[in-house]
């Protein structure tokens, strides 16, 4: 069974700071995936990594796929209280399954 | 815009009685899924549907059944609710080919409560 660890699970911060939250396995996926998931809502999609050592940025936030495509950062630069939610990782494994892993995600909490 | 539909935000039912939870997409995706969320233990997957009447059990299939008789509609039905299926369950679909990076999109979810 892949399993996709998220760290960490709670997150804390001040407007302003920074933060990363890492994303780890010991399996290999074809794709990795990042979503948020604000309160009452469904998780959105934020961003698809799918080539080992891939770097995207959206505005504040970069996002990495580790070169061996097993783990997956999400950085925050400058947090702002909208950043506030629960982000969930999520890999495609291997051998074509539709089927996504999903970590069970970083509450993150931006103070203002 | 593209969108899953839920057709019910909060949902209250007593002990035994059947539930049917209704989902809809109106993006012509293949593969529509349905998921419960619960504290501390993530999204789990409860059914999978990949084709019209096409279905595949999930992690925890226990106690549900799924329909899916129309590409854009998926039900997730509860045969005898329990109050330890109280929970926020969320739908969502996606186009063949999460590996190539299709992500998946989710209704904004049905919290149900079994009381």
């Amino acid at each position: 069974t892949q399993l996709l660890e998220q760290s960490p699970q709670f997150l804390s911060i001040q407007e302003g700071e920074n933060l990363t939250v890492y994303c780890n396995s010991s399996s290999v996926f074809s794709s990795l995936q990042w979503y948020r998931q604000e309160p009452g809502e469904g998780p959105v999609l934020l961003v698809t990594v799918v080539t080992g050592g891939e770097v995207k940025k959206l505005k504040r936030l970069t996002f990495q796929f580790g070169d061996a495509r097993k783990d997956s950062s999400l950085h925050i630069t400058a947090a702002q209280p909208g950043d506030t939610g629960l982000y969930l990782c999520a890999g495609a494994p291997q051998g074509g399954s539709e089927k996504l892993v999903f970590g069970k995600g970083t509450k993150l909490t931006v103070n203002p | 815009d593209v969108k899953v539909t839920q057709s019910s935000r909060y949902l209250v039912k007593r002990t035994g009685e059947k539930v049917f939870l209704e989902c809809v997409q109106d993006m012509d995706h293949e593969n529509m899924f349905w998921y419960r969320q619960d504290p501390g233990l993530g999204l789990r997957l409860i059914y999978f549907s990949y084709d019209v009447k096409m279905k595949e059990k999930g992690d925890i299939p226990e106690g549900y059944s799924v329909s899916r008789e129309k590409k854009e509609r998926f039900s997730l039905i509860l045969e005898s609710a329990s109050t330890n299926q109280t929970s926020m369950y969320l739908c969502a679909s996606s186009l063949s080919g999460v590996n190539y990076g299709y992500g998946y999109t989710f209704g904004s979810g049905t919290r149900l409560t079994v009381v």
